[in-house]
């Protein structure tokens, strides 16, 4: 198994333009997970989808922030407009067993400007 | 109450030596302790997970101890080897839920 597939690996955009980080969960995983990780914060958990549907988005830090999960094999966050504080590591994982261990992405390193 | 108090910071150890990192929780409703592993560039991997049924859970060198009336677990590492270096996170949730609290990470640093 490939494990959890994010892209880009890094990504540096100007303030106010639109960034869509994009994730595929290991097959089979009915649970995704968007974290961001910052030195300040630590990681943060923005949303997290089960068997598709947004469960808790109580972590989005704002209007800008917005994610997806059309189907089980894909999931997209996206910010809009970007902002020099949304800089962070954005993180996804996925997870088959309740209560269980996540299987995290490389992640990808966002550097707004 | 659903903050996970994780310690220390950041711990430099010799090889061969035992690591701990202690984490503390309020919220008697966790049930999953999850240990996450961090090198640089990479993202978190599960390295160990415990359940307050038990007291004690070993995997090779990595050993949970979990203190239920004191709402404490603690990671040891045992014969620390330099290729343990990296952050280590502790993490817990409750039961019916996928969301994990973490800690915010101990950085350590096994000296050859």
């Amino acid at each position: 198994d490939a494990g959890v597939i994010q892209s880009p690996r890094h990504e540096v955009t100007e303030m106010g333009q639109e960034v869509t980080l994009r994730c595929k969960p290991i097959s089979g995983h009915n649970s995704l997970f968007w974290y961001r990780q910052t030195m300040m914060r630590g990681l943060e958990l923005l949303i997290y989808f089960n068997n598709n549907v947004p469960i808790d988005d109580s972590g989005m830090p704002e209007d800008r922030f917005s994610a997806k999960m059309p189907n089980a094999s894909f999931s997209t966050l996206k910010i809009q407009p970007s902002e020099p504080r949304d800089s962070a590591v954005y993180f996804c994982a996925s997870s088959l067993i309740q209560g269980g261990g996540y299987t995290f992405g490389s992640g990808t390193r966002l550097t707004v400007v | 109450q659903q903050q996970v108090k994780q310690s220390p910071q950041s711990l430099i150890v010799q090889k061969g030596g035992i690591s701990i990192i202690n984490c503390a929780y309020e919220n008697t409703a966790f049930d999953y302790f999850p240990w996450y592993q961090q090198f640089p560039g990479k993202g978190p991997a599960l390295l160990i997970a415990i359940r307050p049924d038990v007291s004690e859970k070993k995997e090779g060198r990595f050993t949970i101890s979990f203190n239920k009336s004191a709402k404490q677990f603690s990671l040891h590492i045992m014969d620390s080897q330099p290729g343990d270096s990296a952050t280590y996170f502790c993490a817990a949730s409750k039961g019916g839920t996928y969301k994990y609290i973490f800690g915010t990470g101990t950085r350590l640093k096994v000296l050859a």
